[in-house]
């Protein structure tokens, strides 16, 4: 069976700071995995996908995420927190033609 | 080009009633799925339609049931509504391959009392 562990159900970070999000992904065949956003009151946005091309991927408004096989994990980073990016965050997983897997999430709270 | 459209936007039933919410997909797109999200969680897959007819289904009771018409809208209805049904509803619709993007809704906020 599939299944995402999303490390911190909260992440703090300043302005300017590096922001790191982790994800963690169980998956007996080789997985495709998801990055997205959710704003208050409304529904998800696709950051960034990995479908088995290059392992690192980058996304919309400068997220990347890099996919590592070795330590089962997918975290999405962004260099600068801007105050915009405080969001509901979602990793996911999927195999081909499955339904997705989706985390519990990692609220991230930009601090000024 | 308009996007993943769902309504009604908020609803309020009670215990033991039934409640359909309606969602169009995107322009081009010819498979739609549905997640229920609780608050503080996240979403959980109930099923995808694709061709009318349900292709894929997760870990959701019988009263959870769905449509999907020859212009690719859907429906899904929940009946005999339990406290625990309520969530924010979310569609999204994408192409029929599963890794495909999918394109999700801003929801149906259902509230059961």
């Amino acid at each position: 069976a599939q299944s995402v562990t999303q490390l911190g159900s909260h992440v703090s970070v300043s302005e300017g700071a590096l922001v790191l999000l982790r994800c963690n992904y169980s998956s007996s065949v080789p997985p495709y995995l998801f990055w997205y956003v959710q704003y208050p009151n409304q529904g998800l946005q696709l950051l960034l996908k990995y479908t088995s091309a290059a392992t690192l991927v980058k996304g919309i408004n400068g997220f990347e995420a890099e996919f590592k096989k070795s330590e089962t994990s997918f975290h999405l980073t962004k260099p600068s927190a801007h105050m915009s990016d405080a969001a509901e965050y979602f990793c996911a997983v999927s195999r081909r033609d499955d339904k997705i897997i989706f985390g519990k999430g990692t609220r991230l709270h930009i601090l000024p | 080009d308009a996007g993943v459209t769902q309504s009604p936007t908020h609803l309020i039933k009670t215990r033991g009633q039934q409640v359909t919410l309606r969602c169009s997909p995107k322009s081009g797109h010819d498979t739609v799925s549905w997640y229920q999200q609780a608050l503080g969680q996240g979403p959980q897959f109930i099923f995808q339609y694709y061709e009318e007819e349900e292709r894929q289904r997760g870990n959701f009771p019988d009263r959870f049931s769905g449509h999907q018409f020859p212009n690719y809208s859907s429906e899904l209805n929940v009946n005999a509504l339990l406290l625990g049904d309520s969530a924010l509803y979310l569609c999204a619709s994408s192409l029929p391959h599963g890794t495909d993007t999918q394109y999700f809704g801003p929801g149906t906020r259902l509230t059961v009392l």
